[in-house]
């Protein structure tokens, strides 16, 4: 079974200041991670994706992963926040058996950034 | 490329009726999944189609089903609309089944009334 953790339902961080968005995850398997970002009445945008390579993952606009076997985290992180930045971001989950790979959401972190 | 979209990208419907929504992948994208989200639920999947054949399946009711055409497009039906079936339907593809990296479309807000 596989599940993720999102540890903040909410976040809140002035512009120009770090962004630190938890996760933690559980699977039987190898997992391939994910974070997505969600805009008000948008569908999801991938930020970054983690597939077994570097265990820091560059991502779109700035974002970053670290991908932390031993502590089973894959944090999102970005040294300073935009306004543009403030959404709803999914740690995304999923592991074999390949061909009947689903994707298991967090519940979500919402980012507030305060001018 | 153009990206993942879906028809309508509003419905508003009432109880007991049934609605059929449609997604067309990213040109060359073979896989199609559906998920609901929900506020009380957050995300979940529905189901997964590729090459017309349904390959993966969430729990969800029978009311729900879906299949795909020979170009890849999908449609999601529900039957017997509940209230609680309002939510926010995405739909997402990716190049073959069971690949990693889905690309979501902009979702059909549906409101059971």
């Amino acid at each position: 079974a596989q599940s993720v953790t999102q540890l903040d339902s909410h976040v809140s961080v002035s512009e120009g200041t770090p962004v630190l968005l938890r996760c933690n995850y559980s699977s039987s398997y190898s997992p391939s991670l994910f974070w997505y970002v969600q805009h008000p009445n948008k569908g999801l945008q991938l930020l970054l994706k983690y597939t077994s390579a570097a265990t820091l993952v560059k991502g779109i606009n700035g974002f970053e992963a670290e991908f932390k076997k031993s502590e089973t985290s894959f944090h999102l992180t970005k040294p300073s926040a935009h306004m543009s930045d403030a959404a709803e971001y999914f740690c995304v989950v999923t592991t074999p058996p390949t061909g009947r790979r689903a994707l298991t959401f967090g519940s979500g972190t919402r980012l507030q950034v305060q001018p | 490329k153009a990206g993942v979209t879906q028809t309508p990208r509003y419905l508003i419907k009432t109880r007991g009726q049934q609605v059929t929504l449609s997604c067309s992948p990213i040109s060359g994208h073979r896989s199609v999944s559906w998920y609901q989200q929900t506020p009380g639920q957050g995300l979940q999947f529905l189901f997964e189609y590729f090459s017309e054949t349904q390959r993966n399946k969430g729990n969800f009711p029978g009311r729900f089903s879906g299949r795909q055409f020979s170009n890849s497009r999908s449609e999601m039906n529900v039957s017997t609309l509940e209230l609680g079936d309002s939510a926010l339907y995405l739909c997402a593809s990716s190049l073959e089944t069971g690949a990693d990296t889905q690309y979501f479309g902009p979702g059909t807000r549906l409101t059971v009334l």
